[in-house]
């Protein structure tokens, strides 16, 4: 069974500085790989997907992903106290079942 | 506007009583998700559809039923609630496995 795992749990970084956030999952024929915010309990709000190796960028948000080292990453250039929330990350394969990790909470400091 | 929506937002529930949880989606997805919030276990499924008149076990789906009488709907239903079912539930749906998350329902059983 798919195992995703989140690191850090929580991250506190300053307004401005890079953030990075960790992904790593269990099953390698994963193929579907997509960021989430979540603010205080609120639905989520889908950051990037990202299908294949390398990188992809949508605005301030950046996912690394490698699959041979059953790893995929977030990077959030000058993160604002707005991005303060919780990050989730989701992988599925072609039997649609995703499965989320259980999320890094990142705290933005003015 | 809002492409899923849930009713209720939030809900408390007596031991033993009957909840159902609603899900509405514009999407015209087929693919429709339950999950269940807790900390610590981040978002896990429980039941899934992959169209109307379809229901699927998730992950963790005892206690629970489904039902997706249409397209467009998809409930959960908890004939017998205890308070291990106490959490936040988020509908999805999503032909690639994952798409739009509703708010979501905190529920609690008291």
């Amino acid at each position: 069974q798919q195992k995703v795992q989140q690191s850090p749990e929580s991250l506190t970084v300053s307004e401005g500085a890079m953030a990075s956030l960790n992904c790593t999952f269990s099953d390698g024929t994963s193929n579907n790989f997509r960021w989430y915010r979540q603010h205080s309990a609120k639905g989520l709000e889908v950051l990037v997907s990202i299908f294949s190796d390398g990188e992809k960028e949508e605005g301030r948000f950046t996912a690394h992903l490698n699959r041979a080292n059953l790893h995929v990453s977030l990077h959030i250039r000058e993160p604002q106290p707005s991005d303060s929330a919780v990050y989730l990350c989701a992988v599925s394969s072609n039997t649609n079942k995703v499965v989320f990790g259980t999320g890094t909470r990142l705290q933005v400091l003015p | 506007e809002a492409a899923v929506t849930q009713s209720p937002r939030n809900k408390v529930a007596v031991t033993g009583g009957k909840v159902t949880l609603s899900c509405n989606q514009t999407n015209n997805h087929n693919n429709m998700y339950w999950y269940r919030q807790d900390t610590g276990h981040g978002l896990r499924l429980i039941h899934y559809s992959y169209g109307a008149g379809s229901t699927e076990k998730g992950d963790i789906p005892d206690g629970y039923k489904a039902s997706r009488p249409s397209q467009e709907n998809f409930s959960l239903i908890l004939e017998l609630a205890t308070p291990s079912q106490t959490s936040v539930y988020f509908c999805a749906s999503g032909d690639d496995g994952t798409g739009g998350f509703g708010p979501g329902t905190r529920l609690t059983v008291l």
